[in-house]
């Protein structure tokens, strides 16, 4: 069965840090997405990754895919507090799809 | 264009009823899938439709059910609802292929739903 991981799960940081969530995957997958989700509002597709090295920016935000480590990280540079949200990884098999359990950020000033 | 349109947003019932949710996808889209989102699972796969056929089922009781007809629109339902079954629902639609480009789900708002 298609499992993903997501850690840290709580994340809090200070406006102008960086840092990195990462999720991990039992099988092999076809894509893997990230998206966002802010309190009370639904899913925000960000990011898909269709291969190993991938890399996508926007913004502050930095997804990359290793297909052969089964791990996608998405990297947050000089923090502000507007990407205070939920963020998710999701790994599409076969046109399954299973999200992480999410990643919760607060961006203090 | 129009979004993912999920009704009814709220909705309070008792143990025991039964439930029926709707989702209307974004035009063209023949894919739906519903997932539960409570605080303490997460998001949770329930099922996905295309072409009127369920194509793939997480591991959730015969009572959580669903369809989807002809215009791409899906319902699911439950039925004997217990306490446990509040959650939020949250039905995504995208375009199923198997060759590039490739798309990411597209989330309606949600029905929340409290049993009581």
């Amino acid at each position: 069965e298609l499992k993903v991981e997501q850690n840290p799960l709580f994340l809090s940081m200070q406006e102008g840090k960086n840092y990195t969530i990462y999720c991990n995957y039992s099988t092999t997958s076809d894509r893997l997405y990230w998206y966002r989700q802010d309190p009370g509002k639904s899913l925000e597709s960000l990011f898909v990754l269709l291969s190993n090295g991938a890399v996508k920016q926007e913004g502050r935000l930095m997804a990359s895919l290793d297909t052969k480590a089964r791990l996608s990280t998405l990297h947050i540079t000089a923090a502000v507090h507007d990407l205070s949200a939920t963020y998710f990884c999701a790994v599409d098999r076969n046109n399954d799809m299973r999200f992480g359990a999410g990643t919760r950020l607060t961006v203090k000033p | 264009k129009a979004g993912v349109t999920q009704t009814p947003r709220y909705l309070i019932k008792t143990r025991g009823q039964q439930v029926t949710l709707s989702c209307s996808p974004i035009s063209g889209h023949r894919s739906v899938s519903w997932y539960q989102q409570t605080p303490g699972q997460g998001l949770q796969f329930l099922f996905e439709y295309f072409s009127e056929t369920q194509r793939n089922k997480g591991n959730f009781p015969g009572r959580f059910s669903g369809r989807q007809f002809s215009n791409s629109r899906s319902e699911m339902n439950v039925s004997t609802l217990e306490l446990g079954d509040s959650a939020l629902y949250l039905c995504a639609s995208r375009k199923r292929t198997s060759e590039p480009p490739f798309y990411g789900y597209t989330f309606g708002s949600g029905t929340r739903l409290t049993v009581v």
